[in-house]
């Protein structure tokens, strides 16, 4: 298996301008995390999906950001319109039910900045 | 506030000496695990402790779970260059809902 993919690996992108961000999981995995991480705030858990349902998003910041599980190959997560202040690492992670004692397999991320 | 409290944040040893990172809460976890991130790269899962008071080797590395599995350490024997890295701690309240730590930035020199 090829791991998580995530596309693209850099973004620069102008104040205003729609992002969007996307993730390929692991074959099988049932569960879909989005993370976001700064050096102030380390790794923050945006929104997860079940089966392609979204389960939990209290982490998205605000109504700006939006993510998207369409089937179980294929996630995005769209900031729109973007601010300075997203800059940061976003990353992908997948996981199978056992998240608990497997874990997480992360992607590479997605190095994010915005002017 | 992190739910995870890591110390400490960054550490800077010389190759062969031995070291100890912490990472406390005062929540009860189901499970706890440990992550290893290299610069440009997403994290990598080293273990999951799930009992209290587990004790876990892998290979330079002792991984403890508390005995009321709020906290945890870390423990690197004679360590090297490539131990270089970020060592983040993860808690889990149910099986699937991961909550990370800072990190400790931990550098090996040779």
């Amino acid at each position: 298996d090829a791991g998580v993919i995530q596309s693209p690996r850099h973004e620069v992108t102008e104040m205003g301008q729609e992002v969007t961000l996307r993730c390929k999981p692991i074959s099988g995995h049932d569960y879909l995390f989005w993370y976001r991480q700064t050096m102030m705030r380390g790794l923050e858990l945006l929104i997860y999906f079940n089966n392609n349902v979204p389960i939990d998003d209290s982490g998205m910041p605000e109504d700006r950001f939006s993510a998207k599980m369409p089937n179980a190959s294929f996630s995005t997560l769209k900031i729109q319109p973007s601010e300075p202040r997203d800059s940061a690492v976003y990353f992908c992670a997948s996981s199978g039910p056992w998240t608990g004692t497997h874990g997480y397999t992360f992607g590479s991320g997605t190095r994010l900045t915005v002017v | 506030t992190q739910l995870l409290e890591q110390s400490p944040q960054f550490l800077s040893i010389q190759e062969g000496e031995n070291l100890t990172v912490y990472c406390n809460s005062s929540s009860v976890f189901s499970s706890l695990q440990w992550y290893r991130q290299e610069p440009g790269e997403g994290p990598v899962l080293l273990v999951t402790v799930v009992t209290g008071g587990e004790v876990k080797k892998l290979k330079r590395l002792t991984f403890q779970f508390g005995d009321a599995r709020k906290d945890s350490s870390l423990h690197i024997t004679a360590a090297q260059p490539g131990d270089t890295g970020l060592y983040l701690c993860a808690g889990a309240h149910n099986n699937n809902d991961m909550r990370f730590g800072a990190g400790t930035r931990l550098t090996v020199k040779p």
